[in-house]
Parts: structure tokens; C-alpha cells; sequence
């Protein structure tokens, strides 16, 4: 199985609402990734877990708030956001290895839209 | 952090023809990969050069990567509709887990 699953695929969300995203692999990765991507831009990276640890955080808002429950799920808690979160939310997976042929693996992403 | 830019940033070509993109970086790496994109869907790994690797073969696609010169380049032979994606560049470092994508070239392959 070389397959990342995210859940949902579409959310629409107000901005008092809580909501969570999930992505799943059954890879062994131990390395877990959230990007943000903006309609025509390249994905941005908001948190990597590795091994199950909070390893970076490219200082992203705290109504953004990631979790990691083991080492094959990751959830991404969504609170009080604004309407300039609406993008694509993707999340990845590698080896974790940190080996220079580490490659990341994409779920096909979960299109937020915060009215 | 690092940042591969890409040039062009769109791309339209007939079916059968070559589609060539280059990216650019501004600090040392530990690879380059480039990764495909459908619209609107999760990215897809397309081939990795190492920073001692100078030319890398897959399929149709050709890489090159000039660390003097801090730029890569993207060859796509024989061009197919299916090719009709965004194309991203991204460089690592040494053990980060932290991947700086390019800005991304849109290409068209015209049936």
C-alpha cells in the first residue's frame, strides 16, 4: 500500500466552527507532513512529525493545531479560522529516515473553504 | 530557507513535442526533486538527483543539475495530454524533512 488518504476531500466551514482534518498511510513512514497550497502556488509547509514528534513548525497560527495520535495518522484541528485559509491542505509522508533519497508521498489533499 | 523558482512558468505544446522547464535554488542542497501536480490534486513524485549526480533518466523525463550554476532542468520527451499538470522543483537539505518547493510551472500538452 503506497497510498496517503485524506479526509474530507471538500470542507466548508465558518469561522466560529472546529473542524479536524485526517490523513492516513500504511506505509511505515515515520514522517508525516501538512502543507498549505494556495490556488497557482507551490505547497507551503506548516508542521512535520517525526517519529510521532512535533519536529518543526514553520510558525503557523495557532488556530491551526496538529496532532499526531500514532504513527500512521495525523490530524490537523481547525478553529477559528479566517476566510484567507481557504486553500488546499496536503498532507505528506516519507520514510523519515532522513536519508538524502528521503521522497515525500501526497495524499490527494482536502480543499478547505472558511466562510 | 531555500527556494527553487522555476522559468518558464507556463508551458503550452503541441502532443509529441519535448516540454523543457528549468528551476533555480540559492543555497546548497542535499537533492533536488521534482514533482508533479494534477489540478487541484496531491503531488506526485516524478525523480530525485543527488548533488553529486549530474544527469538522471526516468522514463521519458531527463533531469540535469548544475550546482555552479544552482539550477536544474526538466525534460519531458514525447509529450503526452496526460503530461498536462504543474510541475514543482524542490530542494532539501541535509536531514530536515523540510522540502522548499519552486513556484511552479503550468504545462499544456495540446491533443
Amino acid at each position: 500500500d503506497t497510498e496517503v488518504t485524506q479526509t474530507p476531500k471538500h470542507l466548508v466551514m465558518g469561522m466560529t466552527n472546529k473542524k479536524s482534518l485526517k490523513c492516513e498511510q500504511h506505509m511505515g513512514h515515520r514522517a508525516m507532513y501538512w502543507y498549505k497550497q494556495k490556488a497557482k502556488k507551490p505547497p507551503e509547509l506548516m508542521f512535520v512529525y517525526s517519529y510521532e514528534k512535533l519536529s518543526i513548525n514553520e510558525s503557523v497560527p495557532s488556530r491551526f493545531s496538529p496532532e499526531c495520535p500514532n504513527s500512521s495518522l495525523l490530524n490537523l484541528h481547525l478553529h477559528a479560522l479566517q476566510p484567507e485559509d481557504s486553500a488546499l491542505y496536503l498532507c505528506a509522508s516519507s520514510q523519515g529516515t532522513g536519508a538524502s533519497t528521503d521522497t515525500q508521498y501526497f495524499g490527494p489533499g482536502t480543499r478547505l473553504t472558511v466562510l | 530557507s531555500q527556494q527553487g523558482e522555476e522559468d518558464p512558468q507556463a508551458l503550452s505544446i503541441q502532443e509529441g513535442e519535448n516540454a523543457t522547464m528549468n528551476c533555480s535554488y540559492k543555497t546548497s542542497i542535499n537533492n533536488l526533486q521534482w514533482y508533479r501536480q494534477n489540478s487541484g490534486r496531491g503531488l506526485v513524485h516524478l525523480i530525485l538527483i543527488r548533488s553529486n549526480e549530474r544527469e538522471k533518466h526516468s522514463g521519458r523525463l531527463r533531469v540535469t543539475l548544475d550546482t555552479s550554476k544552482k539550477s536544474s532542468s526538466l525534460l519531458i520527451t514525447a509529450s503526452r495530454a496526460a503530461d498536462t499538470a504543474s510541475y514543482f522543483c524542490a530542494t532539501d537539505s541535509y536531514g530536515n524533512n523540510r522540502l522548499a518547493f519552486g513556484k511552479g510551472n503550468q504545462v499544456v500538452v495540446i491533443p
